[in-house]
């Protein structure tokens, strides 16, 4: 079946850098998407979602890019500290799943933050 | 923290038992979901709730059932439990419209 993937299993980046995360979903009929950053023995924490009425979205020090033409999401985290050192997913929503907005995730990448 | 709550936070039980996992919430939202995270899978959907006492299947949920009997509680049971459920079992909550789902801290669930 249709599942959401990314690029890379593991991203290490000098802190104080930008740091670019890539995610490629293959379901022409999702309509919403989301990131999360799950921190080791901990739950999924969100960090930003964007619909797919929009291509560009930011927050704090975050930024996610929607390229709907090639079915592309990344989310790119700006002066990256060593807090930000964790595993990132993506998920995306399926439009017709109902008002229960299920979501499909990938399964990760490793973010690592160099001193 | 989005105020939930999931007990026990470790579990090491034996094939064959019954387990159930709670999920306590003190948002009062509508909409909450169990999921299980295993290397390699990222997080699979077992059920979710869209209110008291209405549930459904997600893409996992051969040998759960799941329970609702109030707005706060979401039970995960595992009728008998077999190794290949163990994992790290998370819940997470949605309130109404075009809110994201927020996640508890898990369950490290193993089974011997």
């Amino acid at each position: 079946g249709e599942s959401v993937g990314l690029h890379l299993p593991t991203l290490s980046v000098q802190e104080g850098d930008n740091s670019i995360i890539n995610c490629a979903y293959s379901n022409s009929a999702s309509d919403y998407f989301i990131w999360y950053k799950q921190e080791s023995g901990k739950g999924p924490q969100f960090i930003i979602d964007i619909r797919s009425n929009m291509d560009k979205r930011q927050g704090q020090r975050v930024t996610v890019l929607l390229n709907k033409t090639v079915k592309h999401l990344s989310l790119q985290i700006a002066a990256t500290q060593p807090g930000d050192s964790a595993v990132y997913f993506c998920a995306e929503n399926i439009k017709d799943t109902g008002s229960a907005r299920q979501l499909t995730f990938g399964s990760g990448t490793q973010l690592t933050v160099l001193p | 923290d989005a105020g939930i709550t999931q007990s026990p936070r470790h579990k090491v039980t034996e094939t064959g038992t019954p387990v159930t996992l709670r999920c306590h919430q003190t948002e009062n939202h509508r909409y909450m979901y169990w999921y299980r995270q295993d290397p390699g899978h990222g997080l699979r959907l077992i059920h979710y709730s869209y209110g008291v006492k209405d549930t459904d299947k997600g893409e996992v949920s051969d040998g759960y059932s799941v329970s609702r009997s109030k707005t706060e509680d979401f039970l995960l049971t595992l009728e008998s439990a077999t190794s290949s459920q163990t994992s790290v079992y998370f819940c997470a909550i949605r309130g109404e419209g075009n809110q994201p789902q927020h996640f508890g801290d898990g369950t490290r669930l193993s089974i011997l």
